[in-house]
Order: C-alpha cells, then sequence, then structure tokens
C-alpha cells in the first residue's frame, strides 16, 4: 500500500456544487494531517490541519477517520477560484517528514 | 516581506553543466527542505536540515549537494545535470517538532522551474 494515496481525478463540478475527496494513508501511527492546495504553476499552500476528528474552515470541512485510515475534504458552495490541486500530506519517518499524496485534480466550471 | 524565497526562478541549462539554486526564510523556522516535483505533478522529499545539521536524506543521486550555512539558508547545488533532473524545485521550512511541526505543515518558496536541455 502507498503511504499516501488520492484519487488524481479531475472531478469537474458546476459553481454551488459541493464535492468530496478522499485520501488513505499507510502508517497508523501518523497523528496529524494537512489539507494543501496547488494552483497551475504555482507552490503548495496550507489549507487546513487535521489533528482530531475533523476541523472546519467556512466552506472546508476536513474529517479523519483514524480506523480506516483516511481523510477527507469535503468543499460546499465550489467557486470558480476554488479549481486547484489538493494535496493530502501525512507525516512519516521520525522527524519531520511530511509525505505528499499526488493530488486531486479540482475544476469548477459555470 | 516573502517568506521562503528561492532564486532563481528559472533555469535553463545544458546537460553537463553544475547549477546551483538558493532558498532563504525570513520565519524564524529551524528546519528547512528540498523537494522535486516531476512532470507527473508527483512532490517528493530530497533533503530536510535542522538547525544547519543534515535530518533527511532520501535516495537521491550523489550529484545534488545541499548546503546549510545557517538556519535561514539552504542551497542547492547540482553537478553534471542531466535530462532527468528537470522539474520544479521548491524549498520549503518548517518549525521543528519542538516548536510544533506537525500542527503547523510547511511553508513553502515559489519553486525553480530547471530545464535541461
Amino acid at each position: 500500500r502507498k503511504e499516501v494515496e488520492q484519487d488524481p481525478g479531475p472531478f469537474n463540478v458546476p459553481e454551488g456544487a459541493t464535492v468530496a475527496f478522499n485520501c488513505t494513508y499507510s502508517n497508523s501511527a501518523s497523528q496529524s494531517f494537512f489539507w494543501y492546495r496547488q494552483d497551475c504553476r504555482k507552490e503548495p499552500k496550507l489549507l487546513m490541519s487535521v489533528y482530531s476528528s475533523g476541523n472546519e474552515d467556512g466552506r472546508f470541512t476536513a474529517q479523519l477517520n483514524r480506523a480506516s485510515q483516511y481523510i477527507s475534504l469535503l468543499i460546499r458552495d465550489s467557486k470558480l477560484s476554488d479549481s486547484a490541486t489538493y494535496l493530502c500530506v501525512v507525516p512519516s519517518g521520525g522527524y519531520n517528514k511530511l509525505i505528499f499524496g499526488a493530488g486531486t485534480r479540482l475544476a469548477v466550471h459555470p | 516581506d516573502t517568506a521562503v524565497s528561492q532564486t532563481p526562478k528559472y533555469l535553463v541549462t545544458q546537460m553537463g553543466n553544475d547549477k546551483s539554486i538558493k532558498c532563504e526564510q525570513n520565519l524564524g523556522h529551524d528546519t528547512m527542505y528540498w523537494y522535486k516535483q516531476d512532470s507527473k505533478k508527483f512532490l517528493k522529499i530530497m533533503f530536510s536540515y535542522n538547525n544547519k545539521e543534515l535530518i533527511i536524506n532520501e535516495t537521491v543521486p550523489n550529484r545534488f549537494s545541499p548546503k546549510s550555512p545557517d538556519k535561514a539558508h539552504l542551497n542547492l547545488h547540482i553537478n553534471s545535470l542531466e535530462l532527468g533532473d528537470s522539474a520544479v524545485y521548491f524549498c520549503a521550512s518548517s518549525r521543528s517538532p519542538r516548536q510544533g511541526a506537525l500542527t503547523y505543515g510547511y511553508t513553502f518558496g515559489s519553486g525553480t522551474r530547471l530545464t535541461v536541455v
């Protein structure tokens, strides 16, 4: 099993839609997780941290299921500006190493 | 007031050349990283330094040599460049575990797009 797995998409949704991405991880010892957003030809930027059962920030909700080892990201009322690649990130190894998933591409259309 | 800055932003060079990429952060972080993002967009860690000490060294050809003169700077030197080295190289920084790294994640620089011809 890969350390971090995501559905690459793309997810093509209309404005206003609700969309959810899932991510599975292999290291059961991982404690905190992240969702990053990467726009085309830009650097990844932190969207949300997840280190308990879940976290909500406006239209974005991240949930963690430790028993099944998956993390989800829910985006409500999608905007055109939400179009990006969403990277699931999991700590691994001893020190500070973060492992990035390959990303899920979201395209929001009018 | 850029938090993590990399130079150059673009680098086009011929096979066999030696090149360097520089990175500086003004966030007061203890730890810095180099990541490589290839054409398939997969971000893979290469190196990490904590307070000038190498702490992560993934399976990277020894043509790649990081150097950290102080905790605010991490440079990457690449010898004998090959076509397969073409990628975007991202520098990042974070707090150390003592400072709560795994709570706050990493901050990335804007990347250096390296093209080897």
